[in-house]
């Protein structure tokens, strides 16, 4: 069935460095994008989102590209900081008849290295 | 304001057991969604009420049941628990049924034994 996938299922940066976490998409009707980002112990956090009639979107520190071709997301975070460790869900939405729901991909565990 | 607010954090059950989760919304958002969230299969939708109606329902057995009260609190319940029931449940809370502002709990780790 159609999915929404994670490339790597852990990235380890240093300190300042920049990050790239990727995710493809199979869902070519989907045209709505979140990232997530979940801390040990807590729920998803509300990171940056994207329709699918852009193709770059900016936040602070973060952006988020979609490439609608290849059906691949990417979040970019710059100056990774130690805060930043954390896994990062990318979802996209599942409409029904009914309502929209959250199709997540598996996670990405970001670790941030001093 | 508050954030969504679960309760209780950690709960212990036996199999076969029944079980009741509960959520506050953010105050004035009036749809709740519940995930369960687990390891191996990750976040998966289970339902969303607005209006006290369930809107929309993820691809659970019937053992899996929520309802939603006048002032948008919601509960969920699984009966005859089983071990694989095991997760972390959360529940997220936003304005209306839409994709925007969508506002997660810390959720509720059940442990089923």
């Amino acid at each position: 069935g159609e999915s929404v996938g994670l490339h790597l299922p852990t990235l380890s940066v240093q300190e300042g460095d920049n990050s790239i976490i990727n995710c493809a998409y199979s869902n070519s009707a989907s045209d709505y994008f979140i990232w997530y980002k979940q801390e040990s112990g807590k729920g998803p956090q509300f990171i940056i989102d994207i329709r699918s009639n852009m193709d770059k979107r900016q936040g602070q520190r973060v952006t988020v590209l979609l490439n609608k071709t290849v059906k691949h997301l990417s979040l970019q975070i710059a100056a990774t900081q130690p805060g930043d460790s954390a896994v990062y869900f990318c979802a996209e939405n599942a409409n029904s008849n009914s309502g929209y729901a959250l199709n997540f991909g598996k996670g990405t565990s970001l670790l941030v290295t001093p | 304001k508050a954030g969504v607010t679960q309760t209780p954090r950690y709960l212990i059950k036996t199999r076969g057991q029944q079980v009741t989760l509960s959520c506050s919304p953010i105050s004035g958002h009036r749809s709740v969604s519940w995930y369960q969230q687990t390891p191996g299969q990750g976040l998966q939708f289970l339902f969303e009420y607005f209006s006290e109606t369930q809107r929309n329902k993820g691809n659970f057995p019937g053992r899996f049941s929520g309802r939603q009260f006048s002032n948008s609190r919601s509960e969920m319940n699984v009966s005859t628990l089983e071990l694989g029931d095991s997760a972390l449940y959360l529940c997220a809370s936003r304005v209306f049924v839409s994709l925007y502002g969508y506002t997660f709990g810390s959720g509720t780790r059940l442990t089923v034994v």
